[in-house]
């Protein structure tokens, strides 16, 4: 099975601030055709997950655009460039590329 | 709009069976994968099943023990578990899976609480 490490997975951030939330992968997780399966996921409290990132950096509809994701192979970035306070959560990456799909531990995002 | 909503968690004793449902509506249910995915209480998300076509995939945890179906007449996805144990209490959420550009989980069911005591 893929293993998918999370750091930090704690993330204190004044508002107006930039976070950036590490994902790295036991194995690469591009695919022949050229794309990295790798999903970022947002846990507001009390809710269900929701997606914020698809293919590594490709923004979910009505995702807003200071969610950024990047990165290849077995290394990944979620970068938010402002932190706003409905930010707060709980962030997952997940591979998709093969079964079983595996998520990292996950970043709790708080505000300062 | 997209709806998913579950159904059929509840306290259930170490050993028995439970089967969760989750009905579709607000989109061509037939023409999508299915996924469970599941969350501990106080922990992080795992992936449970996921049913696509015929196939059918789990988990290493529910492996044999779990079995993911569907019922396109009634755009339900179902989940039936038996040989629960306390392990297996969590919340249950069922998620479209998006197959055309990628491979993710658009949208989520509000979930449904399985937990497993004596």
């Amino acid at each position: 099975d893929v293993v998918m490490t999370q750091s930090p997975l704690s993330l204190p951030v004044t508002p107006g601030e930039p976070a950036y939330i590490s994902c790295r992968s036991s194995q690469s997780l591009l695919h022949r055709n050229g794309n990295n399966y790798l999903d970022w996921y947002l846990q507001k409290p009390g809710q269900p997950p929701q997606l914020l990132i698809y293919l590594g950096s490709n923004r979910a509809s009505g995702v807003p655009d200071r969610f950024s994701g990047s990165g290849s192979g077995t290394d990944f970035t979620l970068k938010v460039s402002r932190v706003e306070p409905e930010d707060v959560g709980v962030y997952y990456c997940m591979q998709a590329l093969q079964t079983p799909y595996t998520f990292g531990q996950g970043t709790k995002l708080e505000i300062k | 709009q997209v709806q998913l909503v579950e159904s059929g968690g509840g306290v259930v004793q170490p050993g028995r069976s439970l089967r969760l449902s989750c009905a579709a509506s607000g989109f061509s249910f037939s023409t999508y994968g299915m996924h469970w995915v599941r969350q501990a209480p106080g922990k992080g998300l795992e992936w449970v099943a996921v049913i696509w076509n015929d196939n059918k995939y789990y988990g290493d945890s529910v492996e044999g023990r779990f079995t993911i179906s569907r019922d396109n007449s009634k755009s339900t996805l179902y989940l039936e578990m038996n040989s629960l144990r306390a392990e297996d209490t969590a919340v249950y959420y069922c998620a479209r899976g998006n197959y055309g550009s990628g491979n993710y989980f658009d949208p989520w069911g509000q979930g449904t609480l399985v937990t497993v005591s004596s």
